[in-house]
C-alpha cells in the first residue's frame, strides 16, 4: 500500500512562512489534499487537488506537488494556524486502498 | 447549509457492538458517498470505509473487514456505521465525511465526531 510520510512537528515564528511536507513514492502523480485539525475539532479541508483552496480558506494557504514531495505552505503565519495538519492521497492503482492519510504534522507557532 | 450531524458519545464493553449515525442535510443525499474515518487518542486519521449513498454499495478497508458494516437510510438521509467485537483499541473519535465529488476524493464536509469509549 501507498505510504505517506510527514515530519512530526514544524515550528515557525508569527509572520514567517511554514512549510509542511508530505512524502510519497512519485507523489506528483497523485492528487494531494491537506487538512487542518485543531484540538477537539473535526478536520477542515484547506487545500485539495494539490493546490486548490476551498472557499473561506485564506490565500495564505497554498500547496504544491512535485517529484516525491507535496508541500503545504502557510504564509504570514498567525497564532490561529497552530494545529495538526494531515495530507491525504488515494492510491488510485489499488482497489484496496491502504494508508490514505499521512501521520500528521503539529505546527507550533512560537 | 451542507452539514453532517452525528449521534452522541457511546461507552461500550469489550466484545459489544456500537452503531453511530450520520444525518446529512443541505444537499441531495444520494449524490455523494459518505466515508467513516476514526482517530484514536493522539493518533492519525484512519479511513474505515464508505458507502455510495445512491446505490448502497460499500467498500471497507482491510483493517476493518468483517467487523464494520456501513448502511444508509435514504428516506432519513442518514448513514450508519456499525462496528462489532469492540476492543480497547477501538476507543476513538469516529467521523463521517463527505467527498467533494467522487468517492475517492477530498473530504470537504465532516461531521462533528462521535467519541466511542471501549472499557470494561
Amino acid at each position: 500500500s501507498y505510504v505517506l510520510t510527514q515530519p512530526p512537528s514544524v515550528s515557525v515564528a508569527p509572520g514567517k512562512t511554514a512549510r509542511i511536507t508530505c512524502g510519497g513514492n512519485n507523489i506528483e502523480t497523485q492528487s494531494v489534499h491537506w487538512y487542518q485539525q485543531k484540538p477537539g475539532q473535526a478536520p477542515v479541508l484547506v487545500i485539495y487537488y494539490d493546490s486548490d483552496r476551498p472557499s473561506g480558506i485564506p490565500e495564505r494557504f497554498s500547496g504544491s506537488n512535485s517529484g516525491n514531495t507535496a508541500t503545504l505552505t502557510i504564509s504570514r503565519v498567525e497564532a490561529g494556524d497552530e494545529a495538526d495538519y494531515y495530507c491525504q492521497v488515494w492510491d488510485s492503482d489499488s482497489d484496496h486502498p491502504g494508508e490514505v492519510f499521512g501521520g500528521g504534522t503539529k505546527l507550533t507557532v512560537l | 447549509q451542507v452539514q453532517l450531524v452525528q449521534s452522541g458519545a457511546e461507552v461500550k464493553k469489550p466484545g459489544a457492538s456500537v452503531k453511530v449515525s450520520c444525518k446529512a442535510s443541505g444537499y441531495t443525499f444520494t449524490t455523494h458517498a459518505i466515508h467513516w474515518v476514526r482517530q484514536a487518542p493522539g493518533q492519525r486519521l484512519e479511513l474505515m470505509g464508505w458507502i455510495n449513498a445512491g446505490t448502497g454499495k460499500t467498500k471497507y478497508l482491510e483493517n476493518f473487514q468483517g467487523r464494520v458494516t456501513i448502511t444508509r437510510d435514504t428516506a432519513a438521509s442518514t448513514v450508519y456505521m456499525d462496528l462489532s467485537s469492540l476492543r480497547s483499541e477501538d476507543t476513538a473519535v469516529y467521523y463521517c465525511a463527505r467527498p467533494v465529488v467522487v468517492a475517492r476524493d477530498a473530504f470537504d464536509i465532516w461531521g462533528q465526531g462521535t467519541l466511542v469509549t471501549v472499557s470494561s
